[in-house]
């Protein structure tokens, strides 16, 4: 089974910072991965696909990157409506598997 | 408006039986994979289960419920179900029907979990 690792799993950070968050998978899934934002009480909501494809809708600040083992999500200047957790996931094998999670607080 | 709305959930014994459902609309549900993903409480996500567009093609679960539950879907009434046999405490989740797309690029295809319902609570407990 592919392991995807996430770090930090907590982050705190202010309106207006450049923040990155990584997801490692534990053996290479080509561009196989995508980022989910999720509020609390609320179903996860998809941000990236393919690694580094913006989905229809969501704001042009979050980017993502990366290909085999190493990916990177980035949102290049907070909001307050992007304090959330963040999941990365792997979509090149079954079983599928997500990360850990990272929680983006307000500083 | 494509929308899946879950049902089914609630409070069962260890060793007991649960029935999910997941209704859809807004899409043509026969084109589509679909998939269950669960979030215990506090906790992270986790995949379930996938079934391909016809059942025919593939059926995949987590190891953790293998033998356990079953995965179905009616394309006729536009429904997803999740069938919880041999409950154990640590099943206690939210339970999430997902749409499956797929995006067709130059070299290779891409799936993502693209729509979710708002999910169904599954306790089991004593």
């Amino acid at each position: 089974d592919i392991q995807l690792t996430q770090s930090p799993s907590f982050l705190s950070a202010s309106v207006g910072d450049r923040v990155t968050i990584t997801c490692r998978a534990s053996q290479g899934i080509s561009s196989y991965l995508v980022w989910y934002q999720q509020k609390p009480g609320k179903a996860p909501k998809v941000l990236i696909y393919a690694a580094s494809t913006l989905q229809s809708g969501v704001p042009s600040r979050f980017s993502g990157s990366g290909s085999g083992t190493e990916f990177t999500l980035t949102i290049s200047s907070l909001q307050p409506e992007d304090f959330a957790t963040y999941y990365c996931q792997q979509l090149n094998s079954y079983p599928l598997t997500f990360g850990g999670g990272t929680k983006v607080e307000i500083k | 408006e494509v929308q899946l709305v879950e049902s089914g959930g609630g409070l069962v014994k260890p060793g007991g039986s649960l029935g999910l459902s997941c209704a859809v609309s807004g899409f043509t549900f026969s084109d589509y994979s679909m998939n269950w993903v669960r979030q215990a409480p506090g906790k992270g996500l986790e995949w379930v289960s996938s079934i391909s567009s016809s059942s025919t093609n593939y059926i995949y679960y987590v190891d953790s419920v293998k033998g356990r539950f079953t995965i179905s879907r009616d394309n006729a009434k536009n429904s997803l179900y999740l069938q919880m046999n041999s409950l154990r405490a640590e099943d206690t989740a939210v339970y999430y029907c997902a749409r499956e797309m797929m995006i067709v690029g130059a070299t290779r295809a891409h799936y993502y979990f693209d729509y979710w319902g708002q999910g169904t609570l599954v306790t089991v407990s004593s």
